[in-house]
């Protein structure tokens, strides 16, 4: 089994960009697909990235996806930030009989 | 248009069994590749995998509840159901089902359970 590791929360101001990591404790990144999921106050997830970098249509192309081997993590970067895009946002992939979660990461847009 | 909506007891008793049913539409558990999963969040908290079955009753269970979780299917009435036995309060959260496909595509709107005396 694995672990992914988010940071809780970031912040950054309208119109600039975020990242926010989500870091495998064991086993590569590259392994198995990684997605992200945003979830607004008192709303249910929805995707915003899926297998590592795509984009459900729909979602607009501020929101972006990657996987770096080399600190065995995934990202998610936001440009442009908007108001609303303060939410939380979930890592999650797969691995054998398991799906995983992180933690989850506040982004606060002020 | 695809939909999913949990639906059961939102109080349950220490050690009494609860029963979660997904009812969809807009999709087919009967055809391949396609999975309806449970996920739960405690309130505050990140969101934790419970259960998944697929189309051809594969089924799959957290490990760490795997002892406790029964998923089954009943495709002629579209629903999903979840059973987890000896509830405690820390199992108090809101308990979603998914449509998988490859990944938790879609997502019902959630039930809130609380475990308490």
């Amino acid at each position: 089994n694995f672990m992914l590791t988010q940071p809780h929360s970031v912040s950054e101001s309208p119109g600039k960009t975020v990242t926010i990591s989500c870091t495998r404790s064991s086993g590569s990144i590259a392994s198995n697909y990684v997605q992200w999921y945003q979830q607004r106050p008192g709303s249910s997830p929805t995707t915003v990235i899926y297998e590592d970098t795509q984009r459900p249509s729909g979602v607009p192309d501020r929101f972006s996806g990657s996987i770096d081997s080399s600190s065995n993590s995934a990202s998610l970067t936001i440009s442009g930030l908007k108001t609303e895009d303060e939410a939380d946002y979930y890592c999650q992939s797969y691995y054998s009989i398991n799906w995983v979660f992180g933690g989850g990461t506040k982004l606060t847009v002020l | 248009q695809i939909t999913l909506k949990e639906s059961g007891p939102t109080l349950v008793k220490p050690t009494q069994t609860l029963t979660l049913t997904c009812t969809f539409s807009g999709f087919s558990l009967n055809t391949s590749g396609v999975g309806v999963g449970w996920i739960r969040q405690p309130p505050g908290k990140a969101l934790e995998w419970l259960a998944l079955i697929y189309w051809d009753d594969d089924k799959r269970y957290s490990p760490s509840l795997n002892s406790r979780l029964t998923i089954t299917k009943d495709t002629s009435k579209n629903q999903v159901v979840l059973t987890m036995t000896n509830m405690d309060p820390v199992d108090t959260a809101t308990y979603y089902c998914a449509l998988m496909l490859s990944y938790f595509d879609y997502w019902g709107q959630g039930t809130l359970v609380t475990v308490s005396s």
